[in-house]
């Protein structure tokens, strides 16, 4: 079964840590996403990368960098974390062209900031 | 450039009711439009999809949507709903210049009521 997997479920950080949210997808699709979700702002894109070491801005890209050194891990980093960072995370990927049919969504990390 | 519109942010419905999702579209080019589920804490899910072809979909679960151009909607309905469709529901629309990226609207919580 074809999947995208986030590495934790629910994570607690401290105000100020340097945070590390890693997606894996085994698909060998070319895009991957993060989003973060909070109650009443539907998806928020944060990065995008179309390609190894690319990597587009979304919406709301402070406070935030992505590393994507390889076809199938996509990592959002949080430089610093806040407590307005505290979110649902949701990593996605997708192929292009003729094969596009749509994202494929890891399960989500939940993240506290305290 | 696309975007979304979910008309309602909330459908509550009795068990076994018919319920209808709307969802409008604008698009400056022919499109792929999606419909994804999210159950509580946990990722998305592809829950039908229109590419090309007929301009009825429909889901292995009951669900159905229709493509329709002139009005640009992609409305999700489902004849007769049980208390495990409650879930957000999120419209999405993506170019179909085959780039892959997709604009998602905010969801609708749908509550199937006993």
């Amino acid at each position: 079964d074809v999947k995208v997997t986030q590495s934790s479920r629910y994570l607690v950080k401290r105000t100020g840590e340097k945070v590390f949210l890693e997606c894996v997808q085994d698909m060998d699709h070319e895009n991957m996403f993060w989003y973060r979700q909070d109650p009443g702002l539907g998806l928020r894109l944060i990065y995008f990368s179309y390609d190894v070491k690319m990597k587009e801005k979304g919406d709301i890209p402070e406070g935030y960098s992505v590393s994507r050194e390889k076809k199938e891990r996509f990592s959002l980093i949080l430089e610093s974390a806040s407590t307005n960072q505290t979110s649902m995370y949701l990593c996605a990927s997708s192929s292009t062209g003729a094969q596009f049919y749509g994202y494929t969504f890891g399960s989500g990390t939940r993240l506290t900031v305290v | 450039a696309q975007s979304v519109t979910q008309l309602d942010s909330q459908v509550p419905v009795f068990e076994e009711a018919p319920v209808e999702l709307r969802c409008n579209y604008s698009s400056s080019v022919s499109v792929y439009l999606f419909w994804y589920v999210q159950y509580p804490n946990q990722g998305l899910q592809l829950l039908l999809k229109y590419l090309s072809g007929s301009t009825l979909v429909e889901s292995i679960n009951g669900f159905e949507a229709e493509f329709n151009k002139s009005q640009t909607s992609f409305h999700l309905r489902k004849p007769s709903v049980h208390i495990s469709d409650t879930a957000e529901y999120f419209c999405a629309v993506s170019g179909n210049t085959n780039a892959g990226k997709s604009t998602f609207g905010d969801g609708t919580t749908l509550t199937v009521k006993p």
